[in-house]
């Protein structure tokens, strides 16, 4: 299979504790996205990398997140100090990032589901 | 600010009949949008799109509608069928971004 993977399927954490997730990206796509899904909501942009290059993030990405994507692979989103608000469906994909049409379409894993008691 | 909005939270539609689902943004600088389905337990799937340049794309059963002037796009389904039940999610970005801007979502429910 060669889709986006994502590890773990479920995390179940208590408040004030860090989490880890995995994104293994489709191997030809040098983009790399995280969102976030909340019951009844759309996936909400987190950040975005090209490459190892984190290009862009959003407001939601407080200072208790981060995220890495060392030589360009994989990647990893930290929470760090979890709070019940943090839980979430966090979503990852991946696009090819050539010019054209194909650009545009991110390919998402099935998700991480993380609840904070 | 929900920049795209799909009003409809469900829609039930007889095995066989069209689907039309609707989403509405605000944004004028978007010029590119997609349609994702989501099964429960997986990511969205990546189903359809359509460029700001044209005002229709068509895939097998699966066309989408763009009116730029009423800033709303629609994804039509014909005819539908039982695998079609699902999440349906309207999705808009441009030129100059690489996120995805998505609305609500609206769920699809075909019946026999």
């Amino acid at each position: 299979d060669t889709g986006v993977s994502q590890n773990p399927r479920h995390k179940i954490t208590k408040r004030g504790q860090n989490v880890t997730f995995r994104c293994d990206p489709i191997s030809e796509h040098n983009r790399l996205y995280w969102y976030r899904q909340t019951l009844g909501q759309g996936p909400e942009f987190l950040t975005y990398f090209q490459n190892e290059a984190q290009l862009e993030k959003s407001r939601l990405l407080s200072d208790r997140f981060s995220a890495e994507r060392p030589k360009g692979s994989f990647s990893t989103l930290e929470i760090q100090r979890t709070e019940q608000g943090d839980s979430a469906m966090y979503l990852c994909a991946s696009s090819l990032g050539s010019k054209g049409v194909a650009k545009n379409i991110q390919y998402f894993g099935a998700g991480t589901r993380l609840s904070v008691l | 600010d929900q920049q795209v909005k799909q009003n409809s939270p469900s829609l039930s539609v007889q095995e066989g009949r069209i689907s039309i689902l609707n989403c509405d943004y605000t944004n004028s600088m978007f010029d590119y949008f997609l349609w994702y389905k989501k099964y429960p337990a997986e990511g969205p799937t990546f189903l359809i799109s359509i460029s700001s340049i044209k005002d229709k794309n068509e895939d097998g059963r699966f066309t989408v509608f763009l009116n730029k002037s009423a800033k709303h796009l629609s994804l039509h389904i014909v005819p539908s069928q039982p695998g079609d039940s699902a999440v349906y999610f309207c999705a808009a970005n441009w030129g100059g971004a690489q996120k995805l801007v998505f609305g609500q979502g609206t769920r699809l429910t075909i019946n026999p």
